[in-house]
């Protein structure tokens, strides 16, 4: 079935540790983003991409790195200069990227604790 | 002034009442409206999209859109315990259409 698959669905990091979490689908989507919601919250963008070897930051891109060396791969890092973390991270991707239909396509998320 | 502005509820319906969940933003540019619904520890899932003035009907839910007040609404006809959950409204940005700008959602519970 194609979809979205995040890994891993939990994650525990210790302060000053960068860590990956991958977001790959197979939907043959162009475009793919990186969300962060904190409880109570609504989703802010980190980063996103409409294609290939390319990337923009979205509103809360500090202390995150991305990369698009594949169409169906769309990894997130949360590097140690982020300074909270702590948060529930989805990856999603639509069909091109200007989503006029509107449907973006949600992994089933990553949730990172740093301890 | 957030872009896209919810409350945050909870809102408390009565099973088989109307829900009525609201929502403004801040961009008059956005073109394109979208609800979602997120049931805890999920990840949200697209259920209305709505792109012109006016209703939008789906089953039980109705979408409404007045781009003059900057307002987009979202009807739940004869509520059920299962539509109790987080409900997101997202709007386009106009400076990049790639981009889908989410407000923090309304608390939804359904009573019996």
């Amino acid at each position: 079935d194609g979809g979205i698959t995040q890994s891993p669905k939990y994650l525990f990091r210790k302060e000053g540790q960068n860590v990956t979490l991958s977001c790959e689908q197979n939907l043959n989507h162009d475009a793919m983003y990186w969300y962060r919601q904190d409880p109570g919250q609504g989703l802010r963008l980190i980063y996103y991409s409409q294609i290939v070897n390319d990337f923009q930051k979205g509103d809360i891109a500090e202390g995150y790195s991305v990369s698009r060396e594949k169409k169906e791969s769309f990894p997130l890092t949360v590097t140690s200069a982020q300074k909270n973390p702590t948060a529930f991270y989805l990856c999603a991707s639509s069909l091109d990227g200007i989503p006029v239909t509107g449907e973006l396509f949600f992994g089933e998320g990553s949730r990172l604790t740093v301890l | 002034q957030k872009e896209v502005e919810q409350n945050s509820g909870p809102l408390s319906v009565p099973e088989g009442a109307i829900a009525s969940l609201n929502c403004t933003y801040s961009d008059r540019g956005s073109q394109s409206f979208f609800w979602y619904r997120q049931y805890s520890g999920k990840s949200p899932e697209l259920i209305m999209s709505i792109y012109s003035n006016g209703d939008k009907e789906d089953g039980r839910f109705t979408a409404q859109l007045n781009k003059a007040s900057q307002y987009v609404s979202l009807l739940i006809r004869d509520s059920q315990p299962s539509d109790s959950a987080t409900y997101l409204c997202a709007v386009t940005a106009y400076s990049s259409a790639s981009k889908i700008i989410f407000g923090s959602g309304t608390r939804l519970s359904i009573r019996p």
